[in-house]
């Protein structure tokens, strides 16, 4: 089987950068897909195929997908920007990482 | 927009069955272009894929090989919805469970429907 490794928590001075990885085998041959959730909510996609923004998510969201590893990044993180974020790729089903808590200080 | 509106019970009894439907507006069940998902999310298993339906002039399903031999999903054409029926479930099988739509992104998600598999 294939799995998705992530940090459990990540924390950003608010303003600043954040960077979210997601580790996997020759990720970089597959897409990624990237996943914020609130609490109480379902998730929600804010990157598809590494580095697309879906309608609607600022360009301060931005990604990136080379060797093993995938790489979410928030700039000028807000507030609002505090949630579980996940990866998830296709191999033989839907795979997803195991989610980062995203802290903004 | 699509959206997926999901129902079913919140209380299943060990050894039954879980059933959970997904109404779907905005999109057709028999999409070409989509497939429909249903996965799950525990504290203890975060988020776990469990199997999805898709037609392409015929239908086709994937199951999760760790719910292959208890899980059906079926799709309704003429209510336009999607259902889960989960088999001989356990308290290991209480989570929210998610429908939703996938091109190459999942793109939609429902609601979330809370199961607490429990006597």
């Amino acid at each position: 089987s294939y799995e998705l490794t992530q940090p459990r928590s990540v924390s950003v001075a608010l303003g600043q950068t954040a960077t979210i990885t997601c580790g996997g085998n020759n990720i970089e041959t597959k897409n990624v897909h990237w996943y914020q959730q609130k609490p109480g909510q379902a998730p929600a996609l804010v990157l598809y195929r590494d580095s697309n923004r879906p309608s609607g998510i600022p360009e301060r969201f931005s990604g990136s997908n080379s060797g093993s590893t995938a790489t979410l990044t928030i700039s000028r993180a807000q507030a609002g920007d505090e949630a579980d974020y996940y990866c998830q790729v296709w191999h033989s089903g839907n795979v997803f990482g195991g989610g980062t808590q995203l802290t903004v200080l | 927009q699509v959206q997926l509106h999901q129902s079913g019970p919140g209380l299943v009894k060990p050894s039954q069955t879980l059933s959970v439907t997904c109404a779907i507006s905005g999109d057709s069940v028999t999409s070409n272009s989509a497939a429909w998902n249903w996965i799950r999310q525990s504290p203890s298993r975060g988020l776990e894929w469990l199997g999805r339906a898709y037609y392409r002039s015929k239908w086709y399903t994937e199951f999760a090989p760790s719910v292959k031999s208890r899980i059906i999903i079926n799709a309704d054409t003429s209510e336009n919805q999607l259902s889960l029926r989960l088999n001989s479930v356990t308290p290991e099988d209480t989570a929210v469970y998610y429908c939703a739509k996938q091109n190459d992104e999942i793109d939609v998600w429902g609601q979330g429907t809370m199961v607490i598999v429990s006597s």
